[in-house]
């Protein structure tokens, strides 16, 4: 069964801090997705990071596929209270990748 | 691109009572997912479509589940003779299916489940 920790599980942090979340597994996967999630709203898709040692930027936020293809990080530079959400890791599995293993989400609160 | 649409959006029934959700994906994807949240939880896999025919069934899926996309467009997803442990968040997602298996998957806004 493959599993996805997802550290830390909540995070208050001033803002203009920077942050890092971390999303660690036993398992390979073929790829890993980043997700943020509103209350009542399903996830949306930020990143898809597939290659190992992969860095993809999107403004402030910076996503690192570890070299071995079974943890990934999101960094967060000078964090605004925009940020704060649910985000979510999630590793495709199976012969064509074609289900998502998540982990439990990082609650990320920024106070103004 | 209009999105995925999931409907109802909030459904609150009695234990013992069936339910259907509705599931429209993005028109060009033929790939098909459906996921359940719980209160402080990521999504866990249910099952997945490749146009009509049904893949793959998560071990969560008990025989009172049962998911259909009969015409490889929308899908729906029955609960029958429901039970609290079945309150969630019921998540639809699609995707392209192409030969490249990273294709990332774009979720609906839900259903969300209360049974009473």
């Amino acid at each position: 069964t493959q599993l996805l920790e997802q550290s830390p599980q909540f995070l208050s942090i001033q803002e203009g801090e920077n942050l890092t979340v971390y999303c660690n597994s036993s398992s390979v996967f073929s790829s890993l997705q980043w997700y943020r999630q509103e209350p009542g709203e399903g996830p949306v898709l930020l990143v898809t990071v597939v290659t190992g040692g992969e860095v993809k930027k999107l403004k402030r936020l910076t996503f690192q596929f570890g070299d071995a293809r079974k943890d990934s990080s999101l960094h967060i530079t000078a964090a605004q209270p925009g940020d704060t959400g649910l985000y979510l890791c999630a590793g495709a599995v199976g012969q064509g990748a074609q289900k998502l293993v998540f982990g439990q989400g990082t609650r990320l609160t920024i106070n103004p | 691109d209009t999105g995925v649409s999931q409907n109802p959006r909030h459904k609150i029934t009695k234990r013992g009572q069936n339910v259907t959700f509705r599931c429209d994906p993005i028109s060009e994807h033929n790939r098909l997912y459906w996921y359940r949240q719980t209160l402080g939880q990521g999504p866990e896999f249910l099952t997945y479509f490749q146009n009509e025919a049904q893949l793959e069934k998560s071990r969560l899926l008990s025989d009172r589940f049962s998911a259909e996309r009969p015409k490889g467009s929308f899908s729906t997803l029955e609960i029958q003779r429901t039970e609290q442990g079945d309150s969630a968040m019921y998540l639809c997602a699609s995707s392209r299916g192409t030969a490249n298996p990273n294709q990332p998957q774009h979720f609906g806004d839900g259903t969300r489940l209360s049974i009473l």
